[in-house]
């Protein structure tokens, strides 16, 4: 079974649409995550959410916003592509953040090219 | 500001060879280091350490903790063309809860 699941796994789409990716966990964590992988490889966090609730909001263009209808799903939507948003998201999850030091569990990643 | 650097960025060595990756970090309020495993897709988590000079052991790969010095090591024994990845190292600061990583070193195992 996938513990974190995103769809799609590839996106590519002209400049100025707007697209979202979605995000489900099936191990019943409390906080769910969007990191951000550039072309070096560098893994920077976006957004997180603990049982539906905001709790990082890195610095990202508000053409960005992330949805989390319930603890178990977390969707970034996307709006007015740029080029530079060209990457790998990625999706994580894990237990609670305020808890014990706490592994995070990675979805397998969206590649998104826009053109 | 938070940071966490990695050495060396890229490492080519053949089969059968031991090698260690290092791992810096300045970070406010240190809560634990992570270390990944990362090949094609999703970085897969091998390591957590929060205490200093407690080996972690897993198969050929460890990874041990200094908090004083501020930083980690992993090694990989008897490396396989199966090891090669991107190896990230990732820092939680307990002010912010949230990941930071490393670049990642390039890890290429030989036949």
């Amino acid at each position: 079974d996938t513990a974190v699941s995103q769809t799609p796994k590839y996106l590519v789409t002209q400049m100025g649409n707007d697209k979202s990716i979605k995000c489900e966990q099936n191990l019943g964590h409390d906080t769910m995550y969007w990191y951000k992988q550039d072309s070096k490889k560098f893994l920077k966090i976006m957004f997180s959410y603990n049982n539906k609730e905001l709790i990082i909001n890195e610095t990202v263009p508000n053409r960005f916003s992330p949805k989390s209808p319930d603890k178990a799903h977390l969707n970034l939507h996307i709006n007015s592509l740029e080029l530079g948003d060209s990457a790998v998201y990625f999706c994580a999850s894990s237990q609670d953040f305020r808890g014990f030091p706490d592994t995070q569990y990675f979805g397998p990643g969206t590649r998104l090219t826009v053109l | 500001e938070d940071k966490v650097v990695q050495s060396p960025l890229s490492l080519v060595v053949h089969e059968g060879d031991t090698v260690t990756l290092n791992c810096s970090y300045e970070v406010t309020n240190f809560r634990s280091l992570l270390w990944y495993k990362q090949e094609k897709k999703a970085p897969t988590f091998l390591f957590m350490l929060t205490s200093s000079g407690i080996e972690k052991k897993s198969g050929r790969l460890s990874s041990i903790l200094d908090k004083k010095e501020l930083f980690s090591i992993l090694n990989i024994t008897a490396t396989q063309t199966g090891d090669s990845a991107i190896y990230l190292c990732a820092v939680e600061a307990s002010s912010s809860y949230k990941l930071i990583f490393g670049s990642g070193t390039r890890l290429l195992v030989r036949p």
